[in-house]
């Protein structure tokens, strides 16, 4: 158990449709991660928060945003959603605003997102 | 387009066998270079590398950059059926984002 929760752990709806997917960081964490992982394009980053800003975004599409609150935790949005959206979406977190060889990034255990 | 390459795409050896997996990469504002294992479900990180040439070791793996040929090897030496996993190769960019290569699926038979 990294200590990172995800809810919820399967999401199944249709197309069109909005979710929200949420993260809480392990305790002490200031930095929240957003990886999104499909079988044809593997692991791909979306989106850094530290301490409630947006740090770098990836590869994330405009129907997608996200957020981090003042309590830490973080949620994305996925609208208008599309059958290609179907994936396991990781949260992850770690301490500082930038990633060094000393700190790991620890994973949360995904929501499993189906799109019908 | 920044684009990192793993290989082989999967792998099968017998416990106790020695396995180098190989991670290239074509970016622009290289940053750090990073070593994922992946195995029922969330990733763990095991490395990141900055600097060409200086080996990270954690028990029976190790692994290396070189910045000038623009890869990096991940080593486990003595492997166990444990070691069974996706290993996930990725790079740090300078704008702080992270680019992924597609993994290579180990399986290590006993």
């Amino acid at each position: 158990d990294s200590g990172v929760t995800q809810t919820p752990k399967h999401l199944i709806t249709a197309t069109g449709q909005r979710v929200t997917l949420r993260c809480s960081p392990r305790s002490g964490d200031l930095s929240v991660y957003w990886y999104q992982q499909s079988l044809d394009q593997g692991l791909q980053f979306l989106i850094h928060y530290y301490n409630g800003e947006e740090r770098a975004k990836g590869n994330i599409l405009e129907r997608f945003s996200a957020q981090q609150f003042p309590d830490l935790h973080s949620e994305l949005n996925l609208s208008s959603l599309e059958l290609g959206d179907s994936a396991l979406y990781f949260c992850a977190s770690s301490v500082a605003e930038r990633q060094t060889s000393q700190e790991t990034q620890y994973f949360g255990p995904g929501t499993r997102l189906l799109v019908l | 387009e920044d684009k990192v390459v793993q290989s082989p795409l999967s792998l099968v050896v017998h416990e106790g066998d020695t396995v180098t997996l190989n991670c290239s990469y074509e970016v622009t504002n290289f940053r750090s270079l990073l070593w994922y294992k992946q195995e029922k479900k969330a990733p763990t990180f095991l490395f990141m590398l900055t600097s060409s040439g200086i080996e990270k070791k954690s028990g029976r793996l190790s692994s290396i950059l070189d910045k000038k040929e623009l890869f990096s090897i991940l080593n486990i030496t003595a492997t166990q059926t444990g070691d069974s996993a996706i290993y996930l190769c990725a790079v740090l960019i300078y704008t702080y984002k992270y680019i992924f290569g597609t993994g290579t699926r180990l399986k290590v038979l006993a």
